[in-house]
């Protein structure tokens, strides 16, 4: 069954520092997103993205955060200067082309720790 | 913003037996989602449900969609060891495709 992937599975960073996370989505999904959860708490929406452009963001997602598609298949999250509170898990998900009605699959995530 | 309530918090059970969580909210949602997430993992989608009232099965795993839009609940019948992890309920509002999540439910079996 295809799947969301994500690298690396763990990213260790000095504060101050940019980091990129890389997913590559469900081949024919067009939807993709980005959430994070910080250790023990729930999963938080970030960003969604859709024909190139961002379609939605939360709070979270100030200035320090980017997202890209820079080519058919990876989606990136660029964290440009780190902070101790970005430590968190980030997942990526995606889902169906006609979007609605259409479940989000996650990827297994990406451990971010900042020292 | 949009919350949702997840209970209960965590549930330590015997294998075999029925387990039952819910989810809540004040706000309306178009989709109501179960997720599972082991340890170290992503969550992994148990049942999607699309319409108010909808119940769906899946194995051992049934879910409703609240007549109120506003809240559903899973049930998990006759544990076992492989069920522990940690459950989500996540919904999706009428307009946007973002997930709101519940803050999880730790389920835990003893044989």
């Amino acid at each position: 069954e295809p799947e969301v992937t994500q690298t690396p599975s763990h990213q260790v960073t000095q504060m101050g520092q940019e980091v990129i996370l890389r997913c590559v989505p469900i081949s024919n999904h067009l939807y993709f997103y980005w959430y994070r959860q910080i250790l023990g708490q729930k999963v938080e929406f970030l960003v969604s993205f859709y024909n190139n452009e961002i379609s939605e963001k939360s709070e979270i997602f100030d200035d320090q955060f980017s997202v890209e598609r820079p080519d058919g298949s990876n989606f990136t999250l660029k964290i440009r200067s780190t902070k101790l509170e970005d430590s968190a898990m980030y997942f990526c998900a995606s889902n169906h082309e006609s979007g609605e009605n259409q479940p989000q699959h996650f990827g297994d995530g990406t451990r971010l720790s900042i020292l | 913003g949009q919350q949702l309530n997840q209970s209960p918090q965590s549930m330590f059970i015997q294998e075999g037996e029925d387990v039952s969580m819910n989810c809540t909210s004040s706000s309306i949602f178009n989709t109501w989602l179960w997720y599972k997430q082991d340890p170290g993992e992503g969550p992994v989608l148990l049942i999607a449900l699309y319409k108010a009232g909808e119940l769906t099965s899946n194995g051992r795993l049934t879910a409703q969609f609240g007549i109120t839009r506003k809240d559903s609940f899973l049930n998990i019948s006759a544990s076992i060891p492989s069920d522990v992890g940690i459950y989500f309920c996540a919904g999706r509002m009428e307009y946007g495709n973002k997930l709101v999540f519940g803050a999880g439910t730790i389920l835990r079996v003893k044989s």
